[in-house]
């Protein structure tokens, strides 16, 4: 039983357009989330965070949203750039990130020029 | 260098034979963690050490698997008479304490 789902697995944007990735979990416990971007052939790197306490964490153009009601978040990448085009994981843990961290399936980005 | 090393980047085993799979951390993260991530899916959790301690190996899919840290740096992922279902790309992180997990490249595992 999936605690952590990415329903789309795939999306197309073009370039300079808003990239919405989005996130379920059904885990009440979690209070910690993460954004992982993987390019092929190489390991997941961090992208962005967001703990319980917060309902918005910003990093220049990547807004990570938490919706705590609805166990939702969603992360928004404007303007889109040809080089976001990878696969990104969405990822959740409890206790503020100090228990292994549970991954979604990913959702492929292609950012089309 | 400065990221999570991991080698081999790609091992190809034949059914029955035992793989070993090393990773080196971050200098100075005292967490390291091991995924399993299949073709198409998002990585799996394995086991987990704090230093040398193995807290939690809850994950492992099966008694052929087997990891350790005796040191508290470099940790090794035992695998056991190999089966088909056990190709993969075996991923090790490591952890300052912050929450977010800093991955090296994978370990590519085909077995035939």
């Amino acid at each position: 039983d999936q605690q952590v789902k990415q329903n789309s697995p795939s999306l197309s944007v073009q370039e300079g357009r808003i990239s919405i990735l989005n996130c379920d979990y059904t885990n009440s416990m979690f209070d910690y989330f993460l954004w992982y971007k993987k390019y092929p052939a190489e390991g997941p790197t961090f992208l962005i965070s967001i703990s319980s306490i917060k309902d918005k964490n910003e990093d220049g153009r990547f807004t990570v949203f938490l919706n705590k009601s609805a166990k939702h978040l969603s992360l928004h990448i404007v303007p889109s750039q040809p080089g976001d085009s990878a696969v990104y994981f969405c990822a959740a843990s409890e206790f503020s990130g100090n228990t292994p961290l549970v991954f979604g399936k990913g959702t492929r980005l292609s950012v089309i020029a | 260098g400065a990221g999570v090393s991991q080698s081999p980047r790609y091992k190809v085993a034949k059914r029955g034979q035992d793989v070993a799979l090393r990773c080196d951390p971050i200098s100075g993260h005292v967490s390291l963690f091991w995924y399993q991530q299949a073709l198409g899916q998002g990585p799996e959790f394995l086991t987990y050490f704090q230093n040398e301690a193995q807290l939690d190996k809850s994950g492992l899919p099966s008694d052929r698997f087997f990891a350790e840290r005796p040191e508290g740096s470099v940790s090794t992922l035992k695998i056991q008479r190999t089966q088909q279902e056990d190709s993969a790309v075996y991923l090790c992180a490591s952890a300052p304490g912050t929450g977010e997990l800093f991955f090296g490249e994978g370990s590519r595992l085909t077995v035939l």
